[in-house]
């Protein structure tokens, strides 16, 4: 089974709505990353997380990690062409202090016009 | 910021052949590095953990034989697919985690590999 669950797999929005993408996990999450991914592409680093009830936000994206670390939600507020891509959460799981990380599924989004 | 670079960023190649991919951290040193490996519409599946004058650690699942890991110096490691077979051909993503580690952006991310096995 998956250690990190995205959803939604896909994602749908037009231009100017806003729209949130979950990262879960059964596990304590004791780095939480999200990334940005354009298809064949490499990774483009958005945020980390470390603390219970953690909040950043970059631009019009924010990402939050609850109190128990085991769930992050990124938000998007007012989308535009260019957050299309597909967006990872990816965590330290093993608390080793390493960024070995595992990845979410990921979530794959389009926005139309 | 710091930069990683991969080398190729694509390769096709015969069946049978061995592919080498270069991992390079541009202006950092990287005592780790890891090699992932993605296929389409999929997430990533690390394959293995490069360390620094040392044997990689592999993923269970993950032949050691098959993907060779050296990590010479402290800004680069490679991953040699060895006889490559057409099963072989997907996107092969390195990172690299800074020596010296002061900042939140702690692991970079090369901008991949894409190998495709005829």
């Amino acid at each position: 089974s998956q250690e990190l669950e995205q959803s939604p797999q896909s994602l749908i929005v037009q231009e100017g709505k806003n729209l949130t993408i979950n990262c879960t996990s059964s596990k304590t999450l004791y780095g939480l990353y999200w990334y940005k991914q354009k298809y064949g592409e490499g990774l483009i680093f958005l945020m980390m997380l470390q603390k219970g009830g953690e909040e950043k936000s970059h631009e019009k994206i924010t990402a939050k990690l609850d109190e128990k670390k085991q769930q992050s939600s990124l938000h998007i507020t007012a989308s535009q062409p260019s957050h299309a891509g597909i967006y990872l959460c990816g965590a330290d799981i093993s608390n080793f202090g390493n960024e070995k990380l595992t990845f979410g599924t990921g979530t794959r989004l389009t926005i139309i016009p | 910021g710091a930069v990683v670079s991969q080398h190729p960023s694509r390769v096709i190649c015969k069946s049978g052949t061995s592919v080498k991919i270069e991992c390079r951290s541009l202006d950092f040193q990287a005592t780790t590095m890891f090699w992932y490996r993605q296929f389409p519409k999929k997430s990533l599946m690390l394959m293995a953990t490069s360390n620094e004058g040392s044997k990689a650690t592999y993923e269970q699942g993950v032949e050691k034989d098959k993907f060779l890991i050296n990590h010479a110096s402290l800004t680069l490691s490679t991953l040699t697919v060895t006889s490559a077979h057409p099963e072989d051909s997907s996107f092969y993503i390195c990172s690299a985690l800074p020596l010296s580690r002061t900042g939140a952006n702690v692991l970079t991310f090369g901008a991949g590999s894409r190998l495709t096995v005829l």
